[in-house]
């Protein structure tokens, strides 16, 4: 069975600080690991995502993410964040190839402070 | 706007009542899911389309849910009976041909307020 942990629902960090939000995963087979975010009112946005290939991913925004397989994580992070971050962040997982539906986390609400 | 489209954006009915929602995926993608997001949770997957088929449906899709995809270009979901559980926000995607590894296009959403 898969599943995606997303241990904290709220995250603050300060304008022009580094951001990071956590994801963990278990899945059966090969892991396709995506990051969603998603503003109020609005449809979920891709940021980034790992197939196979370098660990560390870029994305949309100047986010980007690591995999790490001996730890099951896929850490969104950005160097230096800006208030207009602030959203609800999805950690999302497929379980490789032949699957047709995504699993998500639970979401982490990223908060910016000016 | 090219993107996924879906309609009514906001959709409040009565106990009882049957509902429909459409879905327009982005058009050379031939395959549509649908995904339910309730309060404080991550959408949870409902079913899956590829081209006109039917491929995939979630234990979540009880009798009451029922989906459709007639020409493989729009789907609709319909919600029959609706009970205030099914309140949420439904979400459509669509992907490429070879959407296994790529990323998942999602509409704004319907959200459902059953009272």
């Amino acid at each position: 069975a898969q599943s995606v942990a997303q241990p904290e629902d709220q995250v603050n960090v300060a304008e022009g600080n580094p951001l990071t939000v956590k994801c963990t995963y278990s899945v059966s087979g090969n892991p396709y690991l995506f990051w969603y975010v998603q503003y109020p009112n609005r449809g979920l946005q891709f940021l980034l995502k790992y197939i196979t290939g370098d660990n560390l991913v870029k994305g949309s925004y100047g986010f980007e993410a690591e995999f790490n397989k001996s730890q099951t994580s896929f850490h969104l992070k950005k160097p230096s964040a800006l208030v207009s971050d602030s959203a609800l962040y999805f950690c999302a997982v497929r379980d490789g190839e032949g699957a047709n539906n995504l699993f998500f986390g639970t979401g982490t609400r990223l908060t910016v402070i000016p | 706007d090219t993107g996924v489209s879906q309609d009514p954006r906001h959709k409040i009915t009565k106990r009882g009542q049957n509902v429909t929602f459409r879905c327009d995926p982005i058009s050379e993608h031939n395959r549509l899911y649908w995904y339910r997001q309730t309060l404080g949770q991550g959408p949870e997957f409902l079913t899956y389309f590829q081209n006109e088929a039917q491929l995939e449906k979630s234990r979540l899709l009880s009798d009451r849910f029922s989906a459709e995809r007639p020409k493989g270009s729009f789907s609709t979901l319909e919600i029959q009976r609706t009970e205030q559980g099914d309140s949420a926000m439904y979400l459509c995607a669509s992907s490429p041909p070879s959407g296994e590894n790529t990323e998942a296009f999602f509409g704004q959403g319907t959200r459902l307020t059953v009272v």
